[in-house]
């Protein structure tokens, strides 16, 4: 009964410094996409994955990279950290059929100093 | 383009008022529409969804309807309880399932 996991939960990183945010689901969904959520302007995505293999870029890709080499996982990786990138993060997976629930994960809190 | 308008907040009701929060759309296809909440801590969970015109979604007291006319998906509770405060977020979905989501409007319920 896992859904949607993410870790870590919270992160503090120097800027310059890379992480991988870890994003796995046990629905054998095919959609998976990262959010960041801001103060005052609610979830704008990052990028997104119509299956493996199959990555494309949202409204706010850059400073971020991901792949998708299985089902399951969906890794977000920031190269360089920035100050901007303080944020919290969410991992969703969905069906591809539209209409359907996508589902989230816990998050994570992100602080780059 | 494709995007979500919602109310700004936060909305601050009594234990037992009537609650709207507005969500308006613009879409380039014909959406599927959501409502998600987000307490404390926590990522979002479905509310309730709605994907076709005149279509209703309810769940727990809330319901809102998807009205293609008007391009609206407002969401309506007749009497809000203390444990509904949380940030409410408006949701379109389109081709592959792709999410747009509005700014979020944080709802406070005193008792």
């Amino acid at each position: 009964n896992a859904g949607v996991t993410q870790t870590p939960k919270f992160q503090v990183l120097k800027t310059g410094q890379s992480m991988t945010l870890q994003c796995a689901q046990d629905m054998n969904h095919e959609y998976m996409s990262w959010y960041r959520q801001d103060p005052g302007m609610g979830l704008r995505l990052i990028h997104y994955s119509v299956g493996a293999g199959i990555t494309d870029q949202g409204e706010v890709p850059n400073g971020y990279n991901v792949s998708r080499s299985t089902t399951e996982d969906f890794p977000l990786r920031l190269l360089s950290a920035a100050p901007s990138q303080t944020s919290v993060y969410f991992c969703a997976s969905s069906r591809l059929r539209e209409g359907t629930e996508a589902f989230f994960g816990q998050g994570t809190r992100l602080t780059v100093v | 383009g494709n995007s979500v308008t919602q109310m700004e907040g936060p909305v601050t009701l009594s234990e037992e008022a009537f609650l709207t929060i507005n969500c308006t759309y613009t879409a380039t296809g014909y959406p599927s529409l959501f409502w998600y909440v987000q307490y404390p801590g926590e990522g979002l969970q479905l509310l309730l969804k709605a994907t076709k015109a005149d279509d209703k979604g309810s769940n727990k007291g809330f319901e809102a309807t998807y009205r293609k006319e008007t391009t609206s998906f407002h969401l309506e509770k007749g009497s809000v309880q203390v444990s509904d405060s949380a940030v409410y977020f408006c949701a379109l979905a389109l081709v592959f399932n792709k999410f747009y989501f509005g700014s979020g409007t944080k709802l406070n319920v005193k008792p």
